[in-house]
């Protein structure tokens, strides 16, 4: 089966510009989460949806970032606008639902901002 | 709430060594516990999991770790390195809250010479 697909792979823009995030996750799971991991960190839970709902955006700066999930299928986060500290890999995972404990990771976005 | 420390930001093997990477963890409720592996450009990969039942579990490419309450370790160990483990390492254990919210350690650089 396709595993979790995230474009772009790679962004620089310049600090505050605004950016976007697409990610699709394997078919038929219900639950996306999106990670963000700083240089020398583990990754991070900024939202997670439980279908198109969101479950948790507790980590999420909602001042700046963004993100849907408006069919259930595949999702975007934005950011707008960028500050330094956004630089940073952008990871997208999948599960089958909020109930499974393995969750399914993609290659990543990794972000520049200068 | 739960908390992971990874001790040794950077851990350097001969290949044919013992491999062994540790985790601490905290929390306030039996924990789930779990290693990913993440190689450069690439995102995480499930490396094994602890949910409950038998405290050595055993994951893919030869890893192993053991849950040990008494410790709140969940030390990871493979016998012999291979050039291919080198890697970055991740140990995580889920959030309260009951949507399986995942937190990360700040990872292990593993690095395996000749």
């Amino acid at each position: 089966e396709a595993g979790v697909a995230q474009s772009p792979r790679y962004k620089i823009i310049e600090k505050r510009q605004s950016v976007a995030f697409w990610c699709n996750p394997i078919s038929g799971h219900a639950t996306l989460y999106w990670y963000q991991q700083i240089l020398g960190q583990g990754p991070k839970l900024l939202i997670q949806f439980q279908n198109n709902g969101v479950v948790d955006d507790s980590q999420l700066p909602k001042d700046r970032f963004s993100a849907e999930r408006l069919k259930g299928v595949d999702s975007t986060l934005k950011i707008q606008p960028a500050k330094l500290e956004d630089s940073a890999v952008y990871l997208c995972a999948s599960s089958l639902d909020y109930t499974s404990y393995e969750q399914y990771f993609g290659p990543g976005t990794r972000l520049t901002v200068t | 709430a739960q908390s992971v420390t990874q001790l040794g930001s950077h851990v350097s093997v001969s290949e044919g060594a013992l491999v062994l990477l540790r985790c601490n963890y905290s929390s306030s409720v039996p924990p789930y516990l779990f290693w990913y592996v993440q190689y450069p450009n690439q995102g995480l990969q499930l490396l094994l999991k602890y949910t409950t039942g038998a405290t050595l579990v055993k994951g893919i490419n030869g890893f192993e770790a053991e849950f040990k309450k008494s410790e709140t370790s969940f030390h990871l160990t493979k016998p012999s390195a291979h050039m291919s483990d080198a890697a970055e390492y991740f140990c995580a254990v889920t959030g309260s809250g009951g949507y399986n919210k995942l937190i990360f350690g700040a990872g292990t650089r593993l690095a395996v010479h000749p």
